[in-house]
């Protein structure tokens, strides 16, 4: 099967602009999840959608970051403006649902860095 | 609140012999534990997971994972070392059945001698 696509792969923007990430998760999966990887640590969940909802956003910086799914497939993942402080790389991942005990898939990213 | 402690930045191990990940998770209720590995410049790839039965887990590419209860540890271990296995490794934890969020620890890098 296909795995998580994520575009594009690297970008690089001056602090204070605007950036936009996309997300299409494998077929078939209804819980979608974005996560901040910054260098040296684990990745940070940022949002959790289940289809087109929301389940968790507690952790995600509302006053800058936004994401939306809004057909319960594709996902973006968009910062305006960017800090510094964002550099990091940004994953998405999916899971099938259904059984809780399912593993999350992750796509290879998108390196972001700010200047 | 759940955490994931990985207490080595890094483990070097030569090739053939064998290898230990450690992992300790603090958690409320029953944990669901999961390996995952990372690649330069690609995503976690999933390994192996834990949620109830037989405390020792077999997953991909040899990778086996022993649960201790007693310990709160799930630590990755595999017989004989490849180079090929030099990578990123996380331990990631949730509280179970109904709990969505997955706690990552920071990463343990695996170095595999030749």
């Amino acid at each position: 099967e296909a795995g998580v696509a994520q575009s594009p792969r690297y970008k690089i923007i001056e602090k204070r602009q605007s950036v936009a990430f996309w997300c299409n998760p494998i077929s078939g999966h209804a819980t979608l999840y974005w996560y901040q990887q910054i260098l040296g640590q684990g990745p940070k969940l940022l949002i959790q959608f289940q289809n087109n909802g929301v389940v968790d956003d507690s952790q995600l910086p509302k006053d800058r970051f936004s994401a939306e799914r809004l057909k319960g497939v594709d996902s973006t993942l968009k910062i305006q403006p960017a800090k510094l402080e964002d550099s990091a790389v940004y994953l998405c991942a999916s899971r099938l649902g259904g059984a809780d005990n399912q593993p999350q898939h992750f796509g290879d990213g998108t390196r972001l860095s700010i200047l | 609140a759940q955490s994931v402690a990985q207490p080595e930045d890094q483990v070097n191990v030569a090739e053939g012999n064998p290898l230990t990940v450690k992992c300790t998770y603090s958690v409320s209720g029953n944990p669901y534990l999961f390996w995952y590995v990372q690649y330069p410049n690609r995503g976690l790839q999933f390994l192996l997971k834990y949620i109830t039965g037989d405390n020792l887990v077999k997953g991909s590419y040899g990778f086996e994972a022993e649960f201790n209860k007693s310990q709160t540890s799930f630590h990755l271990k595999k017989p004989s070392a490849l180079v090929s296995d030099s990578a990123l490794y996380f331990c990631a934890v949730r509280a179970g059945a109904g709990s969505y969020q997955l706690t990552f620890g920071k990463g343990t890098k695996l170095s595999v001698i030749p």
